[in-house]
């Protein structure tokens, strides 16, 4: 699976869209990019994921660069609860039962 | 519905000592697996199950031992317990037909090995 480099922590204020990058320089063309969220000592939460189209839903939106070379997680009205480790992951298909490897992940903390 | 449970959610044991953790899913999930997560670390595979009776290891299975004799449960074993397996355990668990692919987490297990 592809590595991942993320921003160890950012802050963002409470109502504003939090902007969370990805580098994945060396993804391979068959390779998702998957979010997750771990908030405090919970177990992780699938966000979203895709693979080369940017994709939305009910808790964020994914933008993907056209070269696949980096993506950011769009949170766009940021709450105190969202306040959380957030993983970007780089790995198979989700049909295909891939390992998921997370990273150290970006420590977002919602102000208000 | 219940999800993913792991039993027992908290434990201390002393070096040297055995005991097993048990993942319990209701989901009918193909995929289970076993991570680890160090404080202030991210989480780190130890062992993965593709399907019953059949398991696979990740990145640190040094230590630890897995069965998978049942489609909901996959257990993990410490025969011989160390400080360094001190660690929160999660359980997780993935269908192969969901559009996602999205790992479901259980709630994890804190050990305490001394």
């Amino acid at each position: 699976d592809a590595k991942t480099t993320q921003p160890t922590s950012m802050d963002c204020a409470e109502g504003r869209a939090a902007n969370l990058p990805c580098n994945h320089s060396t993804i391979s063309g068959n390779e998702y990019v998957y979010w997750y969220r771990q908030i405090h000592s919970q177990g992780p939460q699938y966000i979203i994921h895709g693979l080369k189209n940017n994709e939305t839903n009910e808790m964020a939106s994914l933008i993907i660069t056209e070269d696949r070379k980096s993506s950011t997680l769009i949170l766009p009205h940021a709450t105190l609860r969202d306040t959380a480790v957030y993983y970007c992951i780089v790995s198979g298909p989700p049909n295909a039962g891939n390992m998921l490897t997370f990273g150290g992940g970006t420590r977002l903390m919602v102000k208000p | 519905n219940a999800g993913v449970t792991q039993t027992p959610k908290f434990r201390v044991l002393k070096t040297g000592q055995s005991m097993t953790l048990l993942c319990a899913q209701d989901m009918n999930h193909e995929y289970m697996y076993w991570y680890r997560q160090d404080p202030g670390m991210g989480l780190r595979l130890i062992h993965y199950s593709v399907g019953e009776g059949t398991t696979a290891k990740g990145e640190v299975p040094d230590g630890y031992n897995v069965s998978r004799l049942k489609k909901q449960n996959f257990l993990l074993g410490l025969e011989s317990a160390a400080p360094s397996q001190t660690s929160v355990y999660f359980c997780a668990s993935r269908g192969l037909r969901r559009i996602t692919g999205e790992l479901f987490f259980g709630e994890g297990s804190r050990l305490t090995v001394l």
